[in-house]
This record gives C-alpha cells, sequence and structure tokens, in this order.
C-alpha cells in the first residue's frame, strides 16, 4: 500500500525553530515535495528533494532519507505568517508517471 | 503572466444535479490535476491527463470524469451530483518535467 504520515498539529512560538517530520510507504520514490498552505487558499511549492540530504532555501530547509522513508521540514525564525498547514507529497518512480500522493497536513500554530 | 484559474469559487447544487467545474491554465502545460481536499484525508487525486486526449482515474474518480480537448482546460464533470462529493476541488498543472505542481485557487462546491 502507499501511505504517508505527518503530525496533525503542531504549536510553536514565534522565533524559534520548528522540524516537521513525514515518512511514507509508496511504490517506488522519484521524489518529494512540501507544499505551505494557508486556510482558504491553494497549496504553494516550498521544497523538492530527491536525493538523500539537506536541501535549505533561506528559513526553509527539507531533509530526505530515501532508505529510512523520512522527510523533515525545518522552519527557523519562526514568524506569524509561518501559521499554516504543511503538506508533504511523494511522487511514485513508474516511468511518466508525474502525480503525486500527500499526506493529511500538519496544521502549524505560530504563537506570539 | 501565466496562472491557472479555476471557476466558479463557490457553488452550491442540488443532489442528482450535473455540475461541471472549469480549470484553465496559460503554463503551457502538458500535465493537469484535479484533486479534492476535505479534513483528514488531505489533498485525493481524482483525475488527471498528461496530454491532449490523455485522461486518466485517480483514487477517488467514481462519480466524476474529465476531458481533455486542448492544452489549457480540464474541465470536472460530476455526473450526478451527491452530498459525498460536497469538498474543496482543486486543478493543479505541472511541466512534463513534473517538477512540481502550480494548483488554482480551489471551488468549494457544496451538494444539498
Amino acid at each position: 500500500g502507499q501511505n504517508i504520515d505527518q503530525p496533525t498539529e503542531m504549536t510553536a512560538t514565534e522565533g524559534a525553530i520548528v522540524q516537521i517530520n513525514c515518512t511514507y510507504q509508496t511504490s517506488g520514490f522519484n521524489g518529494l515535495f512540501w507544499y505551505q498552505q494557508h486556510a482558504g487558499e491553494a497549496p504553494t511549492f516550498l521544497s523538492y528533494n530527491v536525493l538523500d540530504g539537506l536541501e535549505e532555501k533561506g528559513r526553509f530547509s527539507s531533509f530526505l532519507s530515501r532508505s529510512k522513508g523520512y522527510s523533515y521540514l525545518l522552519l527557523k525564525e519562526l514568524q506569524m505568517k509561518d501559521s499554516a498547514s504543511y503538506l508533504c507529497a511523494v511522487r511514485g518512480a513508474t516511468s511518466g508517471t508525474y502525480k503525486y500522493i500527500f499526506g493529511t497536513g500538519t496544521r502549524l500554530k505560530v504563537l506570539a | 503572466d501565466a496562472e491557472i484559474t479555476q471557476s466558479p469559487r463557490h457553488k452550491i447544487t442540488e443532489t442528482g444535479r450535473q455540475v461541471t467545474l472549469a480549470c484553465h491554465q496559460t503554463w503551457n502545460h502538458n500535465n493537469m490535476f484535479w484533486y479534492r481536499q476535505d479534513l483528514g484525508h488531505g489533498l485525493r487525486l481524482i483525475h488527471y491527463s498528461y496530454g491532449v486526449q490523455d485522461t486518466n482515474k485517480g483514487e477517488v474518480s467514481d462519480g466524476y470524469s474529465v476531458s481533455r480537448s486542448n492544452t489549457e482546460d480540464l474541465p470536472l464533470t460530476l455526473e450526478s451530483a451527491a452530498s459525498s462529493q460536497t469538498s474543496v476541488y482543486f486543478c493543479a498543472s505541472s511541466e512534463s518535467t513534473g517538477f512540481g505542481y502550480t494548483f488554482g485557487s480551489g471551488t468549494r462546491l457544496t451538494v444539498v
């Protein structure tokens, strides 16, 4: 079967660092994506990992371990505007496949 | 600027009616997708297309259909709307390299 797990909710304080974990079991692997979704809005692309290791993009970093089926999104210097849901998505490895499987998302609340 | 637009943004319809949700993109992307988003389920794939005249079923395709007569449009039709189809619907597109989705703003559909 195919499954992506993320915590449902997390809370953190403004200025802090938060790590959102994602574990996956999929039939093949060809990339892991993180999206941010504010309430009532569309998801927007944050990061992409296809090889093991850390990808850094300003305040946001994403890590991947393919052997462990594990990724995390690290948010530094949290701001109030980071309050949103964070979606983990995996793309399968079947040739010509461009569709993703999404996790249910992690709702992050940033407190002042 | 290129964009992906969905219409209508909100719709209320009655059980048993046929409903069509529009999705139009000017990115010239070959790949287009329809997802529904419900609490506790995350984004689930309904149908997708990798090019003109190509359509494929996703994990929750029952009761839905799509057609792809040109690159820009992938309308989603609910053949006979049911209350279980009350949801937020997102259209997305991507390049053939499959690097990341661009999402439309979503359509909130209520079936009464």
